[in-house]
């Protein structure tokens, strides 16, 4: 099993420019998430998906989308990229099934808009 | 929601047991707690949890205080890969659906391993 993959690993956009980060899991998993992680900081949730064919904000949702494209794969847009949005994002996955609801973690996309 | 508070670095020297604090006063009687730490340059991964008793598994032990306001993570042995960001978080299972039931992270705990 990879568990929770993201593409890319790293990418250079510049002010305006719009990007799709990938995300999939292998696990079998209902619920998927966005997240981002500024310097020094904890996670903030951007966006999450209970299950196939629901999405809901999270903590800091503007200026991103997502699609629930199945239930393996969950994916973030940054229509018009701003600096603000230069951070680090991962991607996780849990079964809403399992009582503790543990959350897996992809490696992460580093994203940089100049 | 219940907050909980870390203290912002620690050092141990490899080999040597550390104890990692939180501290969560307002923990209500449902909410489990939970730890996740981040390698570097790496996502979070779960560590364990618990409720009233401690618990114990291949990574760690959690110690958890008789009137739960604090908690206590212990790695019995650390070594160099042990280094990472340590996260406390409460989490209430009655609220693991929608937005309640996401992770909250606070800055947690950066530790550092001496060879």
């Amino acid at each position: 099993n990879a568990g929770v993959t993201q593409t890319p690993k790293f990418q250079v956009l510049k002010t305006g420019q719009s990007m799709t980060l990938q995300c999939a899991q292998d696990m079998n998993h209902n619920s998927m998430y966005w997240y981002r992680q500024d310097p020094g900081m904890g996670l903030r949730l951007i966006y999450y998906s209970a299950s196939e064919g629901t999405t809901d904000k999270g903590e800091v949702p503007n200026g991103y989308n997502v699609s629930r494209l199945n239930k393996r794969e969950f994916s973030l847009r940054l229509e018009s990229a701003a600096p603000s949005q230069t951070s680090v994002y991962f991607c996780a996955s849990s079964d809403i099934r399992g009582i503790f609801h543990t959350q897996y973690f992809g490696p992460g996309t580093r994203l940089t808009v100049l | 929601d219940a907050k909980t508070t870390q203290p912002n670095s620690m050092e141990s020297n490899e080999e040597e047991p550390v104890h990692l604090p939180c501290n969560h006063s307002t923990i209500s009687g449902t909410d489990y707690i939970h730890w996740y730490r981040q390698l570097p340059s790496q996502g979070p991964e779960y560590v364990i949890h618990g409720l009233t008793s401690n618990v114990n598994n291949r990574m760690a032990s959690l110690a958890i205080a008789e009137d739960r306001k604090s908690s206590t993570l212990i790695l019995h042995r650390a070594t160099l890969r042990d280094a990472a960001v340590y996260y406390c978080i409460l989490r209430d299972p009655l609220n693991y659906g929608g937005s309640q039931g996401n992770l909250i992270f606070g800055k947690g705990t950066k530790l550092s391993v001496k060879p």
